[in-house]
Parts: structure tokens; sequence; C-alpha cells
């Protein structure tokens, strides 16, 4: 079946810039999850959504950074005024129940640069 | 918070040897420790977790033992394989806290 998919999978931009992510979790997920992940390094949380509800943005690094949910499936990150230390692949994950641990599937990233 | 580390960074086997990789947690409440396989350019893929209530999971080829006094969990993989090569990330979380805190991740190459 389908799995998580993210677009773009690479977003270059100039430093300034807003960028917008965007993460289709697998059908009939509650939860979701989105990861930083700088080179060579392990994902870092950033944000978590139980359904439309954002439960906890605790690992947002700045008010740059924003998530949203509004529906319950579809999920952006959109980041403002873009840094250099904002160049990361950006993971999103979903689960299928609100249940704890249950298993969090990825998807394939998506690679930003800023410039 | 959770810390999770993680050794060795990097790890070279022959086909067919054993791999062992292993992690220590900080938290003593976390009790789910997932390990993940990530291939170049994909995200990272669950390939066998374990909960705090059982010491030992195994799956084939992969196995993975927890030390709750300790606090380190262990990956093993035996007979390795081409496909085996990947970066390996241990996690840990705990009941009301979903996030992941991951390792810093072993780069796995299998020689043949």
């Amino acid at each position: 079946g389908a799995g998580v998919s993210q677009s773009p999978r690479y977003k270059v931009a100039k430093r300034g810039q807003d960028v917008a992510l965007r993460c289709d979790p697998i059908s009939g997920h509650v939860s979701l999850f989105w990861y930083q992940q700088a080179l060579g390094q392990g994902p870092e949380f950033l944000t978590y959504f139980q359904n439309e509800a954002q439960l906890d943005k605790s690992g947002l690094p700045s008010d740059r950074f924003f998530a949203e949910r509004p529906e319950g499936s579809v999920s952006t990150l959109k980041i403002q005024r873009t840094q250099q230390e904002d160049s990361a692949v950006y993971l999103c994950a979903s689960s299928l129940l609100r249940r704890v641990q249950e298993t969090q599937y990825f998807g394939p990233g998506t690679r930003l640069l800023v410039l | 918070g959770e810390n999770v580390e993680q050794h060795p960074s990097t790890l070279s086997v022959q086909e067919g040897d054993s791999a062992v990789i292993k992690c220590t947690y900080s938290d003593s409440a976390s009790n789910y420790f997932p390990w993940y396989k990530q291939e170049l350019g994909k995200g990272p893929q669950l390939i066998i977790d374990i909960r705090s209530n059982v010491g030992e999971k195994k799956d084939q080829r992969i196995a993975v033992t927890l030390n709750k006094t300790a606090k380190h969990f262990s990956l093993h993989i035996t007979e390795t394989q081409p496909e085996d090569s990947a970066v390996y990330f241990c996690a840990a979380s705990y009941i009301g806290n979903e996030k992941l805190t991951f390792g810093t991740g072993t780069r796995l190459t299998i020689i043949p």
C-alpha cells in the first residue's frame, strides 16, 4: 500500500525566503510527526499532531517554524525567513493510533538547502 | 529530557559475520526502543523494536537485547549480507511522550 509521501523532495531557498513542506500520511493514520535530520545525525523531534490537534511543538527551534494539519490528514511545515542553519532533511512520520508507542512510518523526507 | 548515545559510529564487517550496535539511554522512564534502518535518500524504516517488559526479541537474522538496569540495548545482526549496508538508528520513548529520541547513527558496511 501507499506509504508516507512528502513533497517537494528537494528544495533550494535563498536566505530569507519562506518555504512550505508537505506531508501526506498513510491513510487513516491518526498521529503525525515532524523530525529534522541534520547531515550525519539522527532525526530530532519537531512537533506532533493527533488528528488536527497539535499536541506537542516543543521541538520547533524558533517561532519561524510553524506546522499545521487542519483536516487531520495532510500536514504542512512552514519555515519563514529561512536561515542557513535550517538546511537539513525534514522527515514526516505517521502512526495508526493514538496509543503510545505505535510504529512510526517515515516518509522519504524533504532535503532543504538554504543558500 | 531523554538522551540516547549510540556506538560505534561506523562498523565494517565481512559478509557472513555478525554485527553488534549498542545504545544507552538516560531516562529510566523510557520503555520503548525501536531500531531503524536508513538507506541513502530514504526515510528511516523500522526493523525491530522491544518494550521494557521483555529482555530479548528476535526476528530471523535480527535480534535486540535490553538491559533495563544498565539502561542499554543492543542490535545484533547475524549472517550479514551486502543489503544490510545502511545507517542504523536506535531510539527511545516512554508512555505519555509520543516523540522518539534517536541516537546519532551507525554506518554499517558489509564487505563482500
